[in-house]
């Protein structure tokens, strides 16, 4: 019963291919983020969305397209992989957009571009 | 310059001692703020949130310095258990958005 599940885990392809990575969340929030952690670690907000509305959409190359098809659910899809999109994406709830500040993260899903 | 901005380390502290994180932050707007707990190949989870008068979870400590915009952490009687990284986080503006500080991280040895 996991509260924020992603897949897949790990994820090595070509670059040039296109992907997708699912998210789902069963604690009942409304708001959804994805966040790129880079080698550096550094860990930056691309996108989130409230109760299927997009309501941040950081500097993100418009190769990534997330689609909210309901509010427990956020995907990710990449189009035309490249190198540098090589990272570690986390998915994340928060009870609503009006308290960020409380955010449950999945695992992670590891991205290797080759 | 960066946004939130931390030392990042590592702290290496033998077990039982006391320790502490600054944090910075460059916007005078930043409303809320707080800190992120990441062990090594996981996932951040919440560690607490950082209130104006100072706030303490057991041996964690956490103040907010808004006149000199910066946050602490104070890690009392260190365990092995704390060895992670610790990341500081802003909250600007209206939207959802939360701004990540890169992280200090700690290792406790014995």
């Amino acid at each position: 019963d996991t509260a924020v599940s992603q897949t897949p885990k790990y994820l090595v392809t070509q670059m040039g291919n296109d992907k997708s990575i699912k998210c789902e969340q069963n604690l009942g929030h409304d708001t959804m983020y994805w966040y790129k952690q880079d080698s550096k670690k550094f860990l930056k907000i691309m996108f989130s969305y409230n109760n299927k509305e997009l309501i941040i959409n950081e500097t993100v190359p418009n190769r990534f397209s997330p689609k909210s098809p309901d509010k427990a659910h956020l995907n990710l899809h990449i189009n035309s992989l490249e190198l540098g999109d090589s990272a570690v994406y986390f998915c994340a709830s928060s009870q609503n957009d009006r308290a960020p500040g409380t955010q449950y993260f999945g695992p992670g899903t590891r991205l290797l571009v080759l | 310059r960066k946004e939130v901005e931390q030392d990042p380390g590592p702290f290496n502290v033998p077990e039982g001692a006391t320790v502490a994180f600054n944090c910075t932050y460059s916007n005078s707007a930043s409303q809320s703020f707080f800190w992120y707990r990441q062990d090594c190949r996981k996932e951040p989870k919440l560690l607490m949130s950082v209130y104006s008068s100072g706030n303490e979870d057991g041996r964690f400590t956490a103040q907010l310095n808004r006149a000199s915009q910066y946050i602490s952490l104070l890690i009392r009687d260190s365990k092995l258990s704390d060895s992670a990284t610790y990341l500081c986080v802003a909250k600007t503006g209206t939207a959802s958005k939360l701004t990540f500080g890169t992280g200090t991280r700690l290792q406790v040895t014995l």
